[in-house]
């Protein structure tokens, strides 16, 4: 069956220190993996993609198909980032299967 | 380019009646799709469309749930009779494929209280 685990649902740092959201998967297959993100009272958007391998407002997340891992990371984390993180693999049927996400407060 | 569109952002209505939910994707858009936000949980598929046609529906409770998307643009979802656990956000997204990948575009969302 496929599952997807966001073992945090609250995760409080202070400005500046380095940031880690934690998400595993258990998929058949090679999933696509993604970050989508919801600010305070905005929509849900995407946030970053595994196959992209870019950095998107300091954020990277690594692919670790060893340990079905996909972490989100940021170095020095700021106030805006204070937000709902979900990661969401795509399987073969290209439907996203979201975690139940992390609730990221970044305090000053 | 405007973003996807839905209508009411809130409703409230008692169990056992019946309520609609509107959405207007992002124009040029094929594909549509239908999801249960509940409280403390990540957004849930219900229903997927290509076009007009549907692609997965698998998790739709279709005793008391329906969609459409007539023409292949909007797209309606309906809870008829609502029961107190379909209190949810429901969300709309539409999405267009880029290359090797499609990325999905999120509404508002409906807010839904069953009392």
């Amino acid at each position: 069956a496929q599952r997807v685990t966001q073992p945090e649902k609250l995760l409080s740092v202070f400005k500046g220190a380095p940031v880690e959201l934690k998400c595993n998967y258990s998929y058949s297959g090679s999933p696509e993996l993604f970050w989508y993100v919801q600010y305070s009272r905005q929509r849900l958007q995407l946030l970053l993609r595994h196959i992209s391998r870019e950095s998107i407002k300091g954020f990277t997340a690594d692919l670790n198909k060893g340990e079905t891992s996909f972490h989100l990371k940021k170095p020095f984390a700021q106030e805006e980032d204070s937000a709902m993180y979900y990661c969401a693999p795509k399987g073969s049927a290209r439907q996203l299967t979201f975690g139940s996400g992390t609730q990221l407060t970044v305090l000053p | 380019e405007a973003g996807v569109a839905q209508s009411p952002r809130y409703k409230i209505i008692e169990k056992r009646q019946s309520v609609a939910f509107w959405c207007n994707p992002i124009s040029g858009h094929a594909t549509l799709y239908w999801y249960q936000q509940i409280l403390g949980q990540g957004p849930k598929l219900l229903i997927q469309f290509q076009n007009n046609g549907v692609v997965d529906d698998s998790q739709l409770p279709k005793d008391r749930f329906s969609a459409e998307r007539l023409k292949g643009v909007d797209s309606t979802l309906k809870i008829q009779p609502a029961k107190l656990e379909d209190s949810a956000v429901y969300l709309c997204a539409s999405g267009a494929r880029t290359g090797s990948t499609d990325t999905q575009y999120f509404g508002p969302g409906t807010r839904l209280t069953v009392l």
